[in-house]
This record gives structure tokens, sequence and C-alpha cells, in this order.
């Protein structure tokens, strides 16, 4: 049972450069979500998902587009990649609020550390 | 808006010793879950322990306790009997039952740093 999977581990882009991050989970999750981490700071919400083809913005969304094309995946894509999205990015899942005989815990993806020059 | 504080920016205690670890929260909603996580060197976050704002008692998971005092809005993590292995970030982190979809996130504090003294 792989749980959150998360691809690459590392990344390295240029300014202006676009990419896609990819997060899978393989516990029939609804919930999905995508954070970011920064030095000082705790883990701060992008965007997230309830489910297939549904997305929702979270805390600090500007500059990320994402997709909920299959319930299993959750896309993280930057378009014009800035120097301030040097981060690393953790992906979640979960089980909704209130799931009978299941909790809502977050279980988290390993990270990935994208550096932008 | 919901907000988590933690206030201890970094610890050290030595092997074998309890700690714990601070965490307090602001949120006017009656109904909340409170999350601990701990991020080793290797980065990952590994869920500890939860607490449910209607929950009678105290959660435990092994070494693990949750000193929940609702009405001073505090869930502080308590460790026994500390291990080298516990030296990792730890992260308090509150679900916020608002949004645009109702639905829950997660809302974090800035971490507390343990490291454990052999």
């Amino acid at each position: 049972n792989a749980g959150v999977t998360q691809t690459p581990k590392f990344r390295v882009l240029k300014t202006g450069q676009s990419m896609t991050l990819l997060c899978a989970q393989d516990m029939n999750h609804e919930y999905m979500y995508w954070y970011r981490q920064d030095p000082g700071m705790g883990l701060r919400l992008i965007h997230y998902s309830v489910g297939e083809g549904t997305t929702a913005k979270g805390e600090v969304p500007d500059g990320y587009n994402v997709s909920r094309l299959k319930k299993q995946n959750f896309l993280l894509g930057l378009e014009s990649a800035a120097p301030s999205q040097t981060s690393v990015y953790f992906c979640a899942s979960s089980y909704p609020l209130g799931s009978s005989g299941r909790t809502d815990t977050q279980y988290f993806g390993p990270g990935t550390r994208l550096t932008v020059l | 808006a919901q907000k988590i504080t933690q206030t201890q920016p970094g610890m050290f205690v030595q092997e074998k010793e309890a700690v714990t670890l601070d965490c307090t929260y602001d949120t006017s909603d009656p109904s909340y879950g409170l999350f601990w996580y701990k991020q080793p060197s290797s980065g990952e976050m590994i869920f500890l322990i939860y607490q449910g704002s209607y929950d009678q008692q105290n959660a435990t998971e092994g070494r693990y306790s949750l000193n929940f005092q609702k009405a001073r809005k505090s869930a502080n993590l308590v460790i026994s009997a500390s291990q080298l292995g516990d030296s990792a970030m730890y992260f308090c982190a509150m679900r916020d039952p608002g949004g645009d979809f109702g639905n829950e996130k997660l809302t974090f504090g800035t971490g507390t740093r343990l490291t454990i003294i052999p």
C-alpha cells in the first residue's frame, strides 16, 4: 500500500518555465490537497479538491492551477514559475469529515522540493 | 479566522524524559479537530494524534497524548519517555470547517523543533 506518492521529488526550474507536480493516492480518499512549506512557516494550503472534477482555492492560490480528472490523482501546475515559488510542496488526502467509520485525518506524501532560479 | 500558535520554536530534552509541546488555537466554531504531525529531517509529514472538539477524553496513541484544555483553547502534545528518534519538527494543526465548499481544511502552526539529547 503506497499511500500518497508525489513526483518528482526534486526539480529546478528557471523563471518563466512551467511544470506539473503529480500526486497520487491509493486509499480511495475523496479529498485531496496541495500545500507549500516555507522556512519558519507552517504548511499553507494552495488548492484542494473534494472530489473528481471539483477544485477550490486555498490560502495561497495565486500562480498555481490544479486539476482532478481522476479520483486518485491531483495535479498542481505552475504556468510561469517565479523565484517566490521556491518551496517544498506537499500533497495530502483524506476522507470527508463524518464519513461512516472513518476519520478525516489527512495523510501526506513525501514532498517535492522545487527551486526556481 | 482560525489560528494556531506554537510559541516554542525549539526545545532540548534529555533522553527518556517526558516533553510537552505547546499549542493554542483560536476559533469561533464549536466543531473542530486538532491534529499533531511530526516532520523528521527526511521531510515527510507523519500523523501522530487527533482530538475532536466534542471528545470527552484526551486522545492517546502509544507514547503520545494530547492534553486538551478546551476552555483555555490549548492542545498540548505530551511525549512520554522521549527517544532519540523523536528529534524532529512537530506541527499542531486545526481542521477548518469553513470555506467555499464548507469542507475541512487544515491550518498549521509554525512548528516546534524538538531535539532529544542522549
